[in-house]
């Protein structure tokens, strides 16, 4: 079975700042999808950035985007020039067949103005 | 907006009742999902349903009833819950069951047992 670890529960940055959260794997499998999901206060989860495992080139999303190091089982999305509403709990997920997501426990993110 | 919609968005209810979560997608989808956020375990998958069939039961108590009466609309049946059943109920959707694909969650509906 996949795991996914967040080592960070809760991680802050200043406004305008760049942040990097964590997320390792476990897998034996060759072809997956990672996601970095957002929930907000309102608790709707909000794809953030996804990586397939095959592409060797990081994925970005604008002011999102990730540090893939598939032989590690790295998967850790930096965010630039945080701002006051990136303020959420991240979560990684592992994708595989069947389209189902493994998550890790999640990174509470704040963010200081 | 949501593309997947949730009712009820907060739920109360007695270890001997019976009550129902619904969730709507309008996204023309044919993958459906339920899963579990409880406070002190990662977000668990419950069931998934492909074109109206369910094809995975993540080992979920009985308790728990599904059922997709079409691609677009998923219930969650609820009848004689324990408290530690109290949490968050996301329902979730995707175009299919490819790998890859984006799944797009609702809001979710939150269950307090007493």
């Amino acid at each position: 079975a996949q795991t996914v670890t967040q080592s960070q529960p809760e991680m802050s940055v200043q406004e305008a700042e760049t942040v990097t959260l964590s997320c390792t794997y476990d897998t034996s499998e060759s072809d997956y999808y990672l996601f970095w999901y957002k929930q907000p206060p309102s608790r709707q989860m909000i794809l953030v950035i996804r990586q397939e495992a095959y592409k060797q080139q990081n994925a970005t999303e604008n002011r999102f985007s990730v540090n893939f190091q598939k032989a590690a089982k790295s998967f850790s999305l930096k965010i630039s020039d945080s701002q006051l509403g990136d303020a959420a709990m991240y979560f990684c997920a592992y994708n595989n067949a069947g389209n189902m997501l493994t998550f890790g426990g999640g990174t509470r993110l704040m963010v200081k103005p | 907006e949501t593309g997947v919609t949730q009712t009820p968005r907060h739920l109360v209810m007695g270890m001997t009742n019976k009550k129902s979560l619904k969730c709507e997608q309008h996204l023309g989808h044919n993958a459906m999902y339920w899963y579990k956020q409880s406070a002190k375990k990662p977000l668990e998958l419950m069931f998934v349903y492909s074109l109206e069939e369910r094809v995975e039961n993540n080992s979920v108590p009985s308790r728990f009833s599904p059922e997709c009466p079409n691609s677009s609309h998923l219930f969650l049946h609820l009848h004689t819950l324990q408290p530690e059943d109290s949490a968050l109920y996301l329902c979730a959707s995707s175009r299919d069951r490819g790998l890859g694909n984006t799944i797009y969650f609702g809001e979710g509906s939150w269950l307090t047992v007493v």
